[in-house]
């Protein structure tokens, strides 16, 4: 069964430092891999996808993920974090089924930037 | 400008109490659906719907029910709330092909006492 893994659940670093999240999947097919922030209070919003093609691929914000099959991995970076990007972040992975297409979440990190 | 709108963003019940979330969308989304978030699972779709009147159990459908009897609207019905529904609520909307993105609403963050 398709699953996403975030090992940790809570990250903290300081403000200007580089941002590594991880995220494990497991999927039999080429995987469709999203990441999403959610700011306090607010809904989910996309920050980048991978369906296929350059494994390193750039999103909004400054962030960046690369698709590694060998590790079943789909890390997201950053090389220089801001105060604003406290918030919680989701990796999910597309899964088809009975001719349908749904995002299977994980479990979420939630990032504390310290100034 | 392009959203999905949930109403109520708080709402306090109690136990057996019918309530309704509501959510609307006005990209003319085919694709609409139910998430539920709770600390450490992550988002866990409910219900989604492919169209109007076409509905579809999601992962954790119990205790919910929805409808779609137009396009922009998709409800959210808990008949008989209870505690263990107390959770932040999400609605999203996408259009019918399979690489659309997801868009979110703001959220419901329900307790039911």
């Amino acid at each position: 069964a398709q699953s996403v893994t975030q090992p940790d659940i809570h990250i903290t670093v300081s403000e200007g430092a580089s941002l590594e999240l991880r995220c494990n999947y497991s999927y039999g097919a080429t995987p469709y891999l999203f990441w999403y922030v959610q700011s306090p209070g607010q809904g989910l919003q996309l920050l980048l996808k991978y369906f296929s093609g350059d494994t390193l691929v750039q999103g909004i914000k400054g962030f960046e993920a690369e698709f590694k099959r060998s590790q079943s991995s789909f890390n997201l970076r950053k090389p220089s974090v801001h105060w604003s990007d406290a918030a919680e972040y989701f990796c999910a992975v597309k899964k088809s089924s009975g001719g349908y297409n749904k995002l299977i979440f994980g479990a979420g990190t939630r990032l504390a930037v310290h100034p | 400008e392009a959203q999905v709108t949930q109403n109520p963003r708080y709402l306090i019940t109690v136990t057996g109490k019918k309530l309704t979330v509501t959510c609307s969308q006005n990209m003319n989304h085919e694709y609409m659906s139910w998430y539920r978030q709770d600390p450490g699972l992550g988002l866990r779709q409910i219900y989604y719907s492919m169209n109007v009147e076409v509905t579809d159990k999601g992962d954790v459908p119990e205790g919910y029910k929805v409808s779609r009897k137009e396009k922009r609207n998709f409800p959210l019905i808990l008949e008989s709330p209870s505690p263990n529904q107390t959770s932040l609520y999400f609605c999203a909307s996408r259009g019918a092909a399979a690489n659309e993105k997801l868009f979110f609403g703001s959220g419901t963050q329900l307790s039911v006492l």
